[in-house]
């Protein structure tokens, strides 16, 4: 079964980066995107960027302009945000593309604060 | 970018209500949108794809609607375990992707 398995909760200091990662299985790594999203507590979701596993191309919302690297390697998304303040503070989630988004990591909570 | 604009942002129902949620995009996108229910604490669960099929193994009380810029959520009979977030996502012209800003279903 598809499963995207993402990395624990991380606490960091304004100005810091975080780098989230997202495990892939029971499917094949390259052929769908993954995307990432994240939702302050007590928000929406909020779309951040896309990575295609195959070819490495990466896109992103412009409000993360600078600030944000999507990179991958066998089966692992990684998403690394820097320069983190602490309306950054939220739960990050990979999903995967396959037309649609259809299947979501458990999500990560990253909390920023001094 | 696409804009989806999700109504209403909360609402109270009872069990066996009829609830009906709407999404509307600031230009046409077919059929290219998605539903999905989020519980606290747990990320969002696709329960309706391609506007009205319904993911397997979701219950038949939900079902979705429209076409182009108009989109409707339906969820027949409430059910205890209805009590949830719900969010419209459109991939038309993917990348990006645009997310309505949420129904919050709660207990009347």
């Amino acid at each position: 079964q598809v499963q995207l398995v993402q990395s624990g909760a991380e606490v960091k200091k304004p100005g810091a980066s975080v780098k989230v990662s997202c495990k892939a299985s029971g499917y094949t790594f390259t052929s769908y995107d993954i995307n990432w999203v994240r939702q302050a507590t007590g928000q929406g979701l909020e779309w951040m960027g896309w990575m295609n596993p195959k070819s490495g191309k990466t896109g992103h919302a412009q409000k993360f302009q600078g600030r944000v690297t999507m990179t991958r390697d066998t089966s692992t998304a990684y998403m690394e945000l820097s320069s983190l303040r602490s309306e950054d503070t939220a739960v990050y989630y990979c999903a995967r593309v396959n037309g649609a988004v259809d299947y979501w990591g458990q999500g990560t909570l990253v909390t920023v604060s001094s | 970018d696409i804009q989806m604009t999700q109504s209403p942002s909360s609402l109270s129902a009872s069990v066996g209500d009829r609830v009906t949620i709407t999404c509307r995009a600031s230009q046409g996108i077919r059929n290219d949108l998605g539903w999905y229910q989020q519980k606290p604490g747990k990320a969002p669960k696709r329960l309706i794809y391609a506007a009205s099929s319904l993911e397997s193994g979701v219950p038949s009380r939900f079902s979705g609607s429209g076409s182009g810029t108009e989109f409707t959520l339906t969820i027949s009979s409430l059910q205890p375990e209805d009590f949830a977030t719900y969010y419209c996502l459109q991939h038309n012209n993917y990348p990006p992707l645009t997310f309505g800003g949420g129904t919050k279903v709660e207990i009347k």
